[in-house]
């Protein structure tokens, strides 16, 4: 869904680098999250924000960090990569209705 | 705490078969519940949701699914598949302003 953009698509790097990944979306909505994709787990939530002042853990939160920037910027950044953390991660916003729009995704890969 | 079960991971069938993918959840208040597709390489797409009100939903595509309350289910179907319809679909329950996914059905159609 082009309302929702996420930079890089793909990612390679190496064990304890820092890497950030971004989102933005222009569907003005407050909600915004953070999963990544494991093969044969589903998505799983890391990180969640309702508005530019909240942010909130979710299930797999350690390791990840984020940042609300604007109400159309959520990044997700990885202090010190491990190669576990190697996934696909999804951005996605939501508004009143609930329904939640995804971004394209990041293929990261840790070595 | 709150699951989502799929109870296929993966299913193969032929062009014009029907297609039953079954969803259940362990969350005993209210809920809203979605199915969403995701096609080879790209994001996931809503294919449809229950909020309230009738309990057969129609979403794109031709796919529906109805909800069962006093089964915890929610399972997504559709008459007659095309190839068109490979993908893997997530079921997904949202609970205080957040999603908990499946792990996800693999459908693989055959020409």
């Amino acid at each position: 869904d082009a309302d929702v953009t996420q930079t890089p698509r793909n990612r390679i790097t190496k064990t304890g680098k820092r890497i950030m990944l971004e989102c933005s979306q222009t569907k003005g909505h407050d909600r915004m999250y953070w999963y990544r994709q494991d093969p044969g787990l589903g998505l799983r939530l890391i990180y969640y924000s309702f508005d530019v002042k909240d942010i909130n853990k979710g299930e797999i939160s350690d390791g990840y960090s984020v940042s609300r920037q604007a109400q159309a910027k959520f990044s997700l950044s990885l202090e010190s990569a491990i190669p576990n953390q190697t996934a696909l991660y999804f951005c996605a916003t939501a508004g009143i209705g609930e329904t939640q729009y995804f971004g394209p995704g990041t293929r990261l890969l840790v070595l | 705490a709150q699951s989502v079960s799929q109870h296929n991971h993966h299913v193969i069938l032929s062009e014009a078969a029907s297609l039953e993918l079954g969803c259940n959840y362990s969350y005993g208040g209210t809920v809203n519940l979605f199915w969403y597709v995701q096609y080879p390489g790209q994001h996931l797409q809503l294919l449809l949701k229950y909020f309230s009100g009738d309990p057969l939903v129609k979403g794109i595509k031709g796919f529906e699914a109805e909800f069962i309350k006093s089964k915890f289910s929610f399972n997504l179907r559709k008459p007659s598949v095309q190839w068109s319809d490979t993908a893997e679909y997530f079921c997904a329950v949202r609970n205080d302003y957040k999603l908990s996914f499946g792990a996800g059905t693999t459908v693989t159609v055959r020409a």
